[in-house]
C-alpha cells in the first residue's frame, strides 16, 4: 500500500514566519504534488514535481516555494506566512505517466497562521 | 475559470437507496476522470476512474458514467451505506500533463 506521510497534522505559526511542510512517500513515485483545500474551492494545485530538483508551478504558487532534493521527499515552503495561507495542505504522489495514474494523498496538515 | 464543476455542495440519501453524484467539465482535452472520497481529518482516497474511450466503469457498488458529448460524468453508489458518508471529489486529467483538476466536492450523507 502506498504511504504518503505529512510531518504534522496540525501547525500554528505567526504572520511573517517561514514555514516548512514536509511530505515523504514510500512508493518510489516520480511525481509529487502540493495542494491546498479550502471550503467551496476544492483542491487547488500549488506546485508539483516530476523528478528530483524539478518543479513546476500549479494554479496558485504565489507566496510558496518547494524543494525536492530526494525522490521520496517534497517540501512546501511558505516564505513569509500570511493569514490568507491558513488552510488544509495536502501532499500527493503518483507514478510518472502523463495520465491514467491516480494520485495518493497524505492525511493533510491543517495550518493556522495567526 | 472552473474547468471541473460539482454543482451540488451536498446530498442526502436513505440507506439502501442509490446515490448519484454529478460532475461537469468544460475542457474537451480531458482524457481521464477520477472520483475520490474524503473523510474528515483524512486525505482523499482514490475510488474509481474512467478513461475517455469508455462510457462506463464499474467496481462493486460504484459505477462511473461518462457522457462526452455533454461533458458530464456521474458516480452511482448502489446500495448506499452509512459508511459512504463523506465528501466526494471528481477530478480530470489534461491529456499530456501530470496535473489533475479537481471539482469543489459534494458532501454525501447517507441516513440510516
Amino acid at each position: 500500500d502506498v504511504k504518503v506521510t505529512q510531518s504534522s497534522r496540525y501547525l500554528v505559526k505567526r504572520t511573517g514566519e517561514k514555514v516548512f511542510l514536509e511530505c515523504v512517500q514510500d512508493m518510489d513515485h516520480e511525481n509529487m504534488f502540493w495542494y491546498r483545500q479550502d471550503p467551496g474551492l476544492g483542491l487547488r494545485l500549488i506546485y508539483f514535481s516530476y523528478d528530483v530538483k524539478m518543479k513546476e508551478k500549479g494554479d496558485i504558487p504565489e507566496g510558496y516555494s518547494v524543494s525536492r532534493e530526494k525522490k521520496e521527499r517534497f517540501s512546501l515552503i511558505l516564505e513569509s506566512a500570511s493569514t490568507n495561507q491558513t488552510s488544509m495542505y495536502l501532499c500527493a504522489s503518483s507514478f510518472p505517466t502523463a495520465s491514467n495514474q491516480p494520485q495518493h494523498f497524505g492525511d493533510g496538515t491543517r495550518l493556522s497562521i495567526l | 475559470d472552473q474547468q471541473v464543476k460539482q454543482n451540488s455542495p451536498s446530498l442526502s440519501v436513505q440507506e439502501g437507496r442509490i446515490s448519484i453524484l454529478n460532475c461537469d467539465y468544460t475542457n474537451s482535452m480531458f482524457d481521464y476522470f477520477l472520483w475520490y472520497k474524503k473523510y474528515p481529518a483524512e486525505g482523499p482516497t482514490f475510488l474509481i476512474s474512467i478513461s475517455s474511450i469508455k462510457d462506463k466503469n464499474e467496481d462493486g457498488r460504484f459505477t462511473v458514467f461518462l457522457n462526452k458529448s455533454a461533458k458530464h460524468l456521474s458516480l452511482h453508489i448502489v446500495p448506499s451505506q452509512p459508511g459512504d458518508s463523506a465528501v466526494y471529489f471528481c477530478a480530470a486529467s489534461d491529456r499530456g500533463t501530470y496535473k489533475y483538476i479537481f471539482g469543489t466536492g459534494t458532501r454525501l450523507k447517507v441516513l440510516a
